[in-house]
């Protein structure tokens, strides 16, 4: 099983639609979940973080299962401007040792 | 003012060939990370220092040798660059305790002909 794993995609969804993407990850010691968003050759930015409760950001929200070992991204209300392909990435450790791992990214596209 | 800044932006050089991409921070962070995303854009960390140690070195060949001078700045040499370097490599930089992830650099886009 790959260390973190995501749906590639494409998805594609029309203007307004709610979507939703999923990513699981093999280590159940992980300690923080984050999902980034990645434009066509543009670095990384952070979307928001996983907190475990669950945690909204007005369209997005970002919720966290550790008995089933994922997390999970919701897109209320697309917009042309969420096209792009969204990472999720776990992280491991603490102190000065950190292992991060990326998923290899859902693409959303979102179309008229 | 830019947060993480690399150079350079491009990066296109012949094989054999010796290259080095530098990266700073101003965020303060303590924690600088270098990250390479292939063609098939799957982005995959290479090295993680902190507080100038190197702490994570992952499997990646002894050509690619990463220097910390100081907390602020890690820069990447690459020797004998074959044509799989080709990619983009991102800089990146954190602060231990906050839950604040990871902010990259605008990366390096390298083409090894």
């Amino acid at each position: 099983r790959k260390e973190v794993e995501q749906d590639p995609g494409p998805f594609n969804v029309p203007e307004g639609a709610t979507v939703a993407f999923n990513c699981t990850y093999s280590n159940s010691a992980s300690q923080s979940f984050f999902w980034y968003r990645q434009d066509c050759r543009k670095e990384p930015k952070l979307l928001m973080s996983v907190y475990s409760s669950g945690n909204e950001d007005g369209r997005f929200t970002a919720q966290l299962n550790r008995a089933s070992q994922y997390i999970s991204l919701l897109i209320r209300d697309s917009k042309l401007s969420d096209s792009a392909t969204y990472l999720c990435v776990v992280n491991f450790g603490s102190g000065g040792y950190q292992k991060v791992t990326f998923g290899t990214g859902t693409k959303l596209q979102v179309i008229p | 003012d830019t947060a993480v800044s690399q150079t350079p932006k491009y990066l296109v050089t012949q094989m054999g060939n010796d290259k080095s991409i530098k990266c700073e921070q101003n965020l303060g962070h303590d924690t600088m990370y270098w990250y390479k995303q292939d063609s098939k854009k799957f982005l995959k960390i290479m090295f993680s220092y902190n507080n100038k140690e190197l702490i994570i070195n992952e499997t990646v060949p002894n050509r690619f040798s990463p220097k910390s001078p100081d907390k602020a700045h890690l820069n990447l040499h690459i020797n004998s660059l074959e044509l799989g370097d080709s990619a983009v490599y991102f800089c990146a930089s954190s602060q231990e305790g906050r839950r604040n992830g990871y902010t990259f650099g605008s990366g390096t886009r390298l083409t090894v002909v």
